[in-house]
């Protein structure tokens, strides 16, 4: 089965510094990976995604990914947090088991961007 | 640019009652998903369709049925409800069954069931 793990519940940084969302997958054949952020009461919004290529992505608000194939992780950063950075972070990997094109999320870390 | 759309938004039930959630899918997208994210969880897959047609099932309890519509947008039927069924219901879309493409998501449905 396909699955990605974030293994930071909270993640605490001030604003200006560099942040980092910790994930890594576990999947057979090719990732395919992907971020999404949400805000409370809110929907969950696409942020990047990796399919195949460069390793470092480009996203959404400033955010990249780099994917690491020996480390079998695909962290989440941003050269200078923002306290608007504040948000439920979300890895996802696209599932094909059953046939069709599900995405499997990790339980989310939660980012607090502190003045 | 338009986005997914769910109804209604916020929904309260009492147990054993029915719900029926709606979605309406970023136009010429023809992938339907639905999700149930409980309080403090990730979302899990529960069902999704291709061109009408369900195309995967996860873990969606027999009490739920779905289905999509000519018109793409889709409907996720809840019957039976139970205290444990209140959750934020997801849905996105997308284009194409494979393919690489990203899921766009709704803003939820906010199902409280007392």
């Amino acid at each position: 089965a396909q699955s990605v793990a974030q293994p930071e519940d909270q993640v605490n940084v001030a604003e200006g510094n560099p942040l980092t969302v910790k994930c890594t997958y576990s999947v057979s054949g090719n990732p395919y990976l992907f971020w999404y952020v949400q805000y409370p009461n809110r929907g969950l919004q696409f942020l990047l995604k990796y399919i195949t290529g460069d390793n470092l992505v480009k996203g959404s608000y400033g955010f990249e990914a780099e994917f690491n194939k020996s480390q079998t992780s695909f962290h989440l950063k941003k050269p200078s947090a923002l306290v608007s950075d504040s948000a439920l972070y979300f890895c996802a990997v696209r599932d094909l088991t059953g046939g069709g094109n599900k995405l499997t999320f990790g339980t989310g870390t939660q980012l607090k961007v502190e003045l | 640019a338009a986005g997914v759309i769910q109804s209604p938004r916020h929904l309260i039930k009492e147990k054993r009652e029915t719900a029926t959630l709606k979605c309406y899918p970023i136009p010429r997208h023809d992938t339907v998903y639905w999700y149930q994210q409980g309080p403090g969880q990730d979302p899990q897959f529960l069902i999704s369709f291709y061109e009408k047609m369900q195309s995967d099932k996860g873990s969606i309890p027999d009490r739920f049925s779905a289905q999509q519509f000519s018109d793409y947008h889709s409907e996720l039927n809840m019957s039976s409800l139970e205290l444990g069924d209140s959750a934020l219901y997801f849905c996105a879309s997308k284009f194409g069954r494979q393919g690489v493409h990203e899921q766009y998501f709704g803003p939820g449905t906010r199902l409280t069931v007392t």
